[in-house]
């Protein structure tokens, strides 16, 4: 059965480092979201991407975060410069259309020190 | 604005007894999705069931059975004859046409099935 992986699963950085976090959808979905959950708490939606463009973002999706799809398999978040307060597991999900059900990564579990 | 609220934080019930997570969503728009998600102690959010407006029919999977009703604006699932395995977070999440796919969730109910 097709999934969505993701790497690394745990990260730990120093705070104003640069991370980067990546994924590989489904392969014949067009459709790719990030998702973060603070520890304990909802998940909640950072940006959903189309044909190489963002199509929503959330206000916590800000000039920090970026994301890419440098190739036809890879997604990418990028966080610029870290923050105490960005550390959290990070889900990437893809669907086949904005409509359809997404089917969620395992995560990547981010730690800013 | 969309908000999905799940009141019941935790539950706890012994196994074989049935259980229903309430979830209540608030949305302005006449085309959403409702989705149930599962994220077991591992940490992976799993699938469960995605329902448009539309289609108020109950559906029933297993031990698992939805209830949508749009009149009280609620989405509720029960667990019948629950299992230790059915320990869990579950979340319940909305999705309104024309915003990009983007996902609401609820806080979450925390089911814990004791032996």
């Amino acid at each position: 059965e097709p999934e969505v992986t993701q790497t690394p699963s745990h990260q730990v950085t120093q705070m104003g480092q640069e991370v980067i976090l990546r994924c590989v959808p489904i392969s014949n979905h067009l459709y790719f979201y990030w998702y973060r959950q603070i520890l304990g708490q909802k998940v909640e939606f950072l940006v959903s991407f189309y044909n190489n463009e963002i199509s929503e973002k959330s206000e916590i999706f800000d000039d920090q975060f970026s994301v890419e799809r440098p190739d036809g398999s890879n997604f990418t978040l990028k966080i610029r410069s870290t923050k105490l307060e960005d550390s959290a597991m990070y889900f990437c999900a893809s669907s086949g259309d904005f409509q359809e059900t997404q089917y969620f990564g395992p995560g990547t579990r981010l730690l800013v020190l | 604005a969309q908000k999905v609220t799940q009141a019941q934080t935790e539950i706890s019930v012994v196994e074989k007894e049935d259980v229903t997570l309430d979830c209540v969503y608030e949305t302005r728009d006449t085309t959403y999705y409702l989705f149930w998600y599962k994220q077991p102690p591992s940490g992976e959010l799993v699938f469960l069931i995605r329902r448009n407006s539309f289609d108020e029919q109950n559906e029933i999977s297993g031990r698992y059975s939805w209830n949508f009703q749009k009149s009280t604006s609620s989405f509720n699932f029960t667990i019948t004859a629950s299992q230790v395995v059915d320990s869990a977070v579950y979340f319940c999440a909305l999705s309104v046409y024309n915003q990009g796919g983007k996902l609401i969730f609820g806080q979450g109910t925390e089911l814990s099935v004791k032996p």
